[in-house]
């Protein structure tokens, strides 16, 4: 059982906005500390895709944008792409467990 | 360009030990946390392990706590992860990262070293 709830899976055609939920608690991302969000293509390690709740390191398009509100985090995609078809995990703090993770969430791209 | 390269897997009997290395290159490796991250077959990231950028600093998940031990040696640009008593639980993919330095993302990660433990 993850620390971070994330739905099992989304789906969308290839041109339409998806959103990932993460969800979190008091002794996490609602203690104030920020989200964080991988991708995880098959058979290769996660990258990063989203650092500070919305922050996008060099390289990772502007079709992936993240928020947090609250206990919880979102990540969104616009414009869907086969490519984007994957495992998406969001990672935070936790005062009680350090580093947390959510459980990942498979995007299918229909 | 920054890597990491994991190395030390293999397939243990329960109870047994393991020593995984990271090996870092491409940055100023004695500024940076390092930390630890597994994956078990067909499941979600775990993390396991932290250590410090000068090594003072080790923080453990509850799940390897007694059992594992993280250690770093600056001048060969390497982390370590000494694994003791063994249990089928901890077969997965380990994953060495480099902390980003905000909000503990990680922004680098090796390829992975698959640890299989079976009698």
């Amino acid at each position: 059982q993850s620390v971070l709830t994330q739905p099992p899976s989304v789906s969308g055609a290839p041109g339409q906005r998806v959103t990932i939920s993460c969800t979190g608690s008091s002794s996490n991302i609602g203690a104030g500390y920020d989200v964080n969000w991988y991708q995880q293509l098959p058979a290769t390690p996660p990258k990063l895709l989203i650092y500070d709740n919305n922050n996008r390191p060099s390289g990772v398009p502007d079709r992936f944008s993240g928020s947090k509100s609250g206990t919880s985090a979102s990540l969104a995609i616009t414009g869907l792409q086969a490519e984007d078809e994957a495992d998406y995990y969001c990672q935070s703090h936790d005062t009680l467990s350090a580093v947390v993770f959510g459980g990942g969430t498979k995007l299918t791209v229909l | 360009e920054v890597q990491l390269l994991e190395s030390g897997g293999g397939l243990v009997q329960p109870g047994g030990s393991l020593r995984l290395s990271c090996a870092a290159s491409g940055f100023t490796f004695s500024n940076y946390v390092v930390r630890w991250v597994r994956q078990a077959p067909g499941k979600g990231l775990e993390w396991v392990s932290s250590i410090s950028d000068s090594g003072s600093a080790t923080y453990y998940s509850d799940s390897v706590k007694g059992r594992f031990t993280i250690s770093r040696d600056n001048s060969k640009n390497t982390v370590y992860l000494q694994m003791n008593s063994l249990r089928a639980e901890d077969a997965a993919v380990y994953y060495c990262a480099k902390d980003y330095g905000i909000d503990w993302a990680l922004d680098h990660w090796g390829r992975g070293t698959l640890v299989i433990v079976s009698s």
